[in-house]
This record gives structure tokens, C-alpha cells and sequence, in this order.
């Protein structure tokens, strides 16, 4: 089982739909998580971070499940800046060694058309 | 400030030559990483430094080397290079470890032939 998995897509879906990215992990101690996005040919950049409550950006809407290790994403009113990968992120040395490696999912690909 | 910057941005090595990709942080960032990404695939870290001096092995090490003696400094030395290793190569920092964002370079496109 790979650590982080995603639906690669490619996602197409019209301007203002909802869409929902979905995740999974497979280490249950990870502490930390969190969504990027990349866009074509560039580096990845935060988008936010996942925190157990649940939070809020905008448009954009990140849940955590820790007892099914599962985090999603949720787009809703899609525009089309936002056609981009979305890589779903995983600290990949819980416990007590802070070393930050993290752990990408392979990425699901959004393509939102006028 | 500049945040991450990486050199070279392209680059095409014939097999068996070697090279050193460059990246500099401005931020002051104690933790720095180096990533690599193959097409369609998420990214896998090759090392990490969580400070000057400190270095260490990610997920795929082999064939590559590291040195960090500065704070700002983190070149990834490629040894003998092989067609699979053909990738873009990302290097990050970040100011502490788990919780903390990682700021990406733009990134060094590698072709081996």
C-alpha cells in the first residue's frame, strides 16, 4: 500500500462546480497534514494546511478523518485558475523526530473548463 | 527576499558526468530538503539537513551527495549519472520541522543521456 494515496483524475469539471479531492494515508501516527498545488511546470506551493477540526479558506474547505486516515479537499464555485495538481501531504517522521520529511501523494489533477 | 532560488534551471548531462545542482535560501530556514519528481508521480525526498553540518538519507539517496555548511546553502551533488535519474529536481526549506510550510525553488529539469 503506498503511504499517501490519491485519485490521480484528471478531473474536468465546468466553471463554479463543486468538486472534492479525496486521500489517503497509511500511517496512522502522522501528525501532520496538508494540500498543495502545483501548477503546470512550477514547484508546489502551500494551499493549506489540515487540521483534525476541520478548516476553512475561501472556497476551499480541508477534513480530516484520522480514524479512517483519510483527508479531503473540497473546491466549491471552481474558477479556472484553479486547473492544477493537488498533492495531498503527510509528515513522514511522526513521533518524536522533528525532521519535517514529508510524504506527497502522487497528485490529482484538476482541469476546470469555461 | 528571494525565498528559494535553484541553479541551474535546465540542464543535459551525458551518462558517466557528473554535476552539482545549486540551491540558496534567503529566509534564514534552518531545515532544508531536496526532492525529486518524476512525471506524473509525487515528489520523493533524496536529503534533508536540519541544520548546517547536519545532513541526512531520504527515500532515495542512491547516487547522490550532499553537503550543507551553510545556513543559506544546500548543493545536491550528482555522481556518475545515469538515465534514471532524468527528473525535475526540487530543493525546499522550511523554518522548523513537522508543522511548519515548506517554500519550493523553481525547480532544475534534468535530462541524461
Amino acid at each position: 500500500r503506498k503511504e499517501v494515496e490519491q485519485d490521480p483524475g484528471p478531473f474536468n469539471v465546468p466553471e463554479g462546480a463543486t468538486v472534492a479531492f479525496n486521500c489517503t494515508y497509511s500511517n496512522s501516527a502522522s501528525q501532520s497534514f496538508f494540500w498543495y498545488r502545483q501548477d503546470c511546470r512550477k514547484e508546489p506551493k502551500l494551499l493549506m494546511s489540515v487540521y483534525s477540526s476541520g478548516n476553512e479558506d475561501g472556497r476551499f474547505t480541508a477534513q480530516l478523518n484520522r480514524a479512517s486516515q483519510y483527508i479531503s479537499l473540497l473546491i466549491r464555485d471552481s474558477k479556472l485558475s484553479d486547473s492544477a495538481t493537488y498533492l495531498c501531504v503527510v509528515n513522514g517522521s511522526p513521533g518524536s523526530s522533528n525532521t519535517g520529511k514529508l510524504i506527497f501523494g502522487q497528485g490529482t489533477t484538476l482541469q476546470v473548463k469555461p | 527576499n528571494a525565498g528559494v532560488t535553484q541553479t541551474p534551471k535546465f540542464r543535459i548531462l551525458k551518462i558517466g558526468q557528473s554535476m552539482t545542482l545549486q540551491c540558496t535560501q534567503d529566509m534564514n530556514h534552518n531545515y532544508m530538503y531536496w526532492y525529486r519528481q518524476d512525471p506524473g508521480m509525487g515528489l520523493k525526498l533524496i536529503y534533508y539537513s536540519v541544520g548546517a553540518g547536519i545532513t541526512d538519507k531520504g527515500e532515495v539517496p542512491n547516487g547522490y551527495n550532499v553537503s550543507r555548511s551553510t545556513t543559506e546553502d544546500f548543493p545536491l551533488r550528482l555522481e556518475l549519472a545515469a538515465p534514471s535519474q532524468t527528473s525535475v529536481y526540487f530543493c525546499a526549506s522550511s523554518k522548523t520541522g513537522t508543522y511548519n510550510e515548506q517554500f519550493f525553488g523553481p525547480g532544475t529539469r534534468l535530462t541524461v543521456l
